[in-house]
């Protein structure tokens, strides 16, 4: 399986703020995308991070509030931006293949707005 | 796009007994139907998945079958054990996108 490495692990953050979420994964993968899973919910995809190319954003998601960066095939960063507590949730990246086959995730970042 | 319902949202079964989670989808042209295993606090683990040519796929204790013409899909657990306690995500592809299933919450009773 594909190694996918995520920081920071969890932050809480002051209303207004940015955070900057990083991705790392390992060659296998040529795909990689940002979800969000709200406490007891489901995941919820927000965008395909393109590599060199803005990101593919998801109905109900925008750039200006979920900028995404992907300079190489391995990295990719998620910025949630002048957070409110509704932006408390746990974000997920996870890496896969065009071919749509197995996609993995990385640990989460467990985000708190206070 | 892709809409994926997963049924049912909660699951109790005694240790021993099978547990079955069932999944409808709505695109004819997905073709890759995964199941996630999601332990409290964890990340989802990839448990088995299966493609659109084929009808079932079996892995120890679990195994998945696929109804293309019907467009469902089911996940079986036999011989359940308290550590199968989790919550179970379906998925299919469209687009090379995976949408999920609303989840199964599975407890195993000793």
């Amino acid at each position: 399986s594909a190694v996918i490495s995520q920081k920071p692990s969890r932050d809480i953050c002051q209303r207004g703020t940015s955070l900057t979420i990083q991705c790392q994964v390992d060659s296998q993968v040529t795909m990689m995308f940002w979800y969000r899973q709200q406490p007891g919910q489901s995941l919820t995809l927000i965008a395909t991070a393109n590599q060199g190319s803005e990101a593919t954003y998801e109905s109900g998601f925008v750039i200006d509030k979920f900028p995404i960066s992907r300079p190489n095939l391995t990295f990719s960063t998620l910025t949630v931006s002048n957070m409110s507590p509704e932006d408390s949730s746990i974000y997920l990246c996870s890496g896969g293949t065009r071919e749509g086959t197995e996609a993995f995730f990385g640990q989460g970042t467990r985000l708190t707005v206070v | 796009g892709e809409n994926v319902e997963q049924h049912p949202s909660t699951l109790s079964v005694q240790e021993g007994d099978s547990a079955v989670i069932k999944c409808t989808y709505s695109d004819s042209a997905s073709n890759y139907f995964p199941w996630y295993k999601q332990e409290l606090g964890k990340r989802p683990q990839l448990i088995i998945d299966i493609r659109s040519n084929v009808g079932e796929k079996k892995d120890q204790r679990i195994a998945v079958t696929l109804n293309k013409t019907a467009k469902h899909f089911s996940l079986h657990i036999t011989e359940t054990q308290p550590e199968d306690s989790a919550v179970y995500f379906c998925a299919a592809t469209s687009d090379y996108k995976l949408s999920f299933g609303a989840g199964t919450t599975v407890t195993v009773r000793a």
